[in-house]
């Protein structure tokens, strides 16, 4: 069966520092991945999604990337917090035009 | 733009009677839809689904409505129990390239033991 790992589970960094949070999907092979931020209370927001190894694309204009330098790897970067990234973030698999699969998500808290 | 939205942002519902989560979508487009249930602190899991070509679809307890015409979907839980307590999402799917999902703002739903 497939699983989704994201961690840590929960963050609490100073702004101006740097963030890494990575997802590793088990069980299946080129997955579509998707990074969402998720405000207390409020929806999900699309960062990035990506189809395939290398292949990034963002939805928002925001200080934050995104990586996959493997299949099954999906990795949300910032080189410099700000106090309005703090959210919860989760990530996500699904194959083509079905049911995307979360991951237990990120608290991320920035100081 | 194109969105999707929720009616009612909080539901309070009487143990073992039945909830009904509305939902609106705006793109005539979209052909593949979803609800989802989040519990708290926790990532969203799927409940069911349902393609443009349907107007219901039926799971365990849950049943998906479809009304194309004016653009609603909408949620059904029979007998909710106090496990139904989360936030339910409905999503819309765009066709066209890659898979993208627009998700709603999200229904609270409580459940009054």
């Amino acid at each position: 069966s497939q699983t989704i790992h994201q961690w840590p589970a929960t963050l609490v960094q100073p702004v101006g520092s740097p963030l890494s949070l990575e997802c590793t999907v088990e069980g299946t092979s080129n997955p579509n991945l998707y990074w969402y931020r998720q405000a207390a209370g409020r929806g999900l927001q699309l960062l990035f999604y990506s189809v395939g190894i290398g292949q990034i694309s963002s939805e928002v204009p925001q200080n934050l990337s995104a990586s996959r330098p493997q299949d099954r790897q999906f990795i949300l970067s910032s080189k410099k917090l700000l106090l309005s990234d703090s959210g919860f973030y989760l990530c996500a698999w699904s194959h083509g035009a079905g049911e995307q699969y979360f991951g237990p998500g990120t608290r991320l808290t920035v100081t | 733009g194109e969105s999707v939205g929720l009616h009612l942002p909080t539901l309070s519902v009487q143990e073992g009677d039945n909830s009904i989560i509305n939902c609106a979508y705006s793109n005539s487009a979209s052909d593949y839809f979803i609800w989802y249930k989040q519990e708290s602190g926790k990532g969203p899991q799927f409940i069911i689904d349902i393609r443009s070509n349907m107007d219901k679809r039926q799971g365990q307890r849950v049943t998906v409505l479809l009304n194309k015409t004016v653009k609603h979907l909408s949620l059904q839980i029979a007998a909710t129990q106090p496990g139904d307590s989360a936030v339910y999402f409905c999503a819309e799917n765009r066709p066209g390239g890659y898979q993208k999902v627009t998700f709603g703002t999200g229904t609270k739903l409580q459940v009054i033991p």
